[in-house]
């Protein structure tokens, strides 16, 4: 899986747009960027995954930049609720090997 | 939709106890992971079943785990006999075969255990 550098945390008013960063530099042609986020007491939670076009669902929306060294997860409009861990994770075949969770960003949406 | 149904949420009990774990995972997935998390180790995965079949037990700790799959819509992670080292979060996450080999894993909200 390629590295992943998010930045620690991050703090985003309620309402406004929360933009994440993450840099993959390492980044090989058939590797998907997928993002994650983990609330206090609850499991991971899928939001979006990618692999060269920008994404958008109901969560939020993906931008990934031409040369896909990086990428930006999009939420919309923030909510106290979205307040989490934020993580990207870049590879491929979800399949049979595990989910590897770096350090994350963690996001504070502020009232 | 249901997502992934893991209970119970929350068990204490004291070592040398047996602790089971169950998990339904989301209709029509055919993947099954069962991972463990605690602060000092993160997000550790214990085993992966693909169509009710045990594919990759190499994280199960020790013989005092075990983990099985009757059908596609259950699961249990049984730990006899329980350790006080045994506590932590455990999610169970499931994934579909889709159109797509890069489908993403869905988790439940976890177990809970303490080991007293």
């Amino acid at each position: 899986d390629a590295k992943t550098t998010q930045p620690t945390s991050m703090d985003c008013a309620e309402g406004r747009a929360a933009n994440l960063p993450c840099n993959h530099s390492t980044i090989s042609g058939n590797e998907y960027v997928y993002w994650y986020r983990q609330i206090h007491s609850q499991g991971p939670q899928y939001i979006i995954h990618g692999l060269k076009n920008n994404e958008t669902n109901e969560m939020a929306s993906l931008i990934i930049t031409e040369d896909r060294k990086s990428s930006t997860l999009i939420l919309p409009h923030a909510t106290l609720r979205d307040t989490a861990v934020y993580y990207c994770i870049v590879r491929t075949d979800t399949g049979r090997r595990a989910l590897t969770f770096g350090s994350g960003t963690r996001l504070q949406v502020q009232p | 939709d249901a997502g992934v149904i893991q209970s119970p949420r929350h068990e204490v009990t004291e070592m040398g106890q047996e602790v089971t774990l169950r998990c339904k995972p989301i209709s029509g997935h055919n993947s099954l992971f069962w991972y463990r998390q605690t602060m000092m180790r993160g997000l550790e995965l214990l085993i992966y079943f693909n169509n009710n079949v045990p594919i990759d037990d190499s994280g199960m700790p020790e013989d005092r785990f075990s983990a099985k799959m009757p059908n596609a819509s259950f699961s249990t992670l049984k730990i006899q006999p329980s350790e006080p080292r045994d506590s932590a979060v455990y999610f169970c996450a499931s994934r579909g075969q889709g159109r797509s080999s890069n489908q993403p894993q869905h988790f439940g909200d976890g177990t809970r255990l303490s080991i007293l």
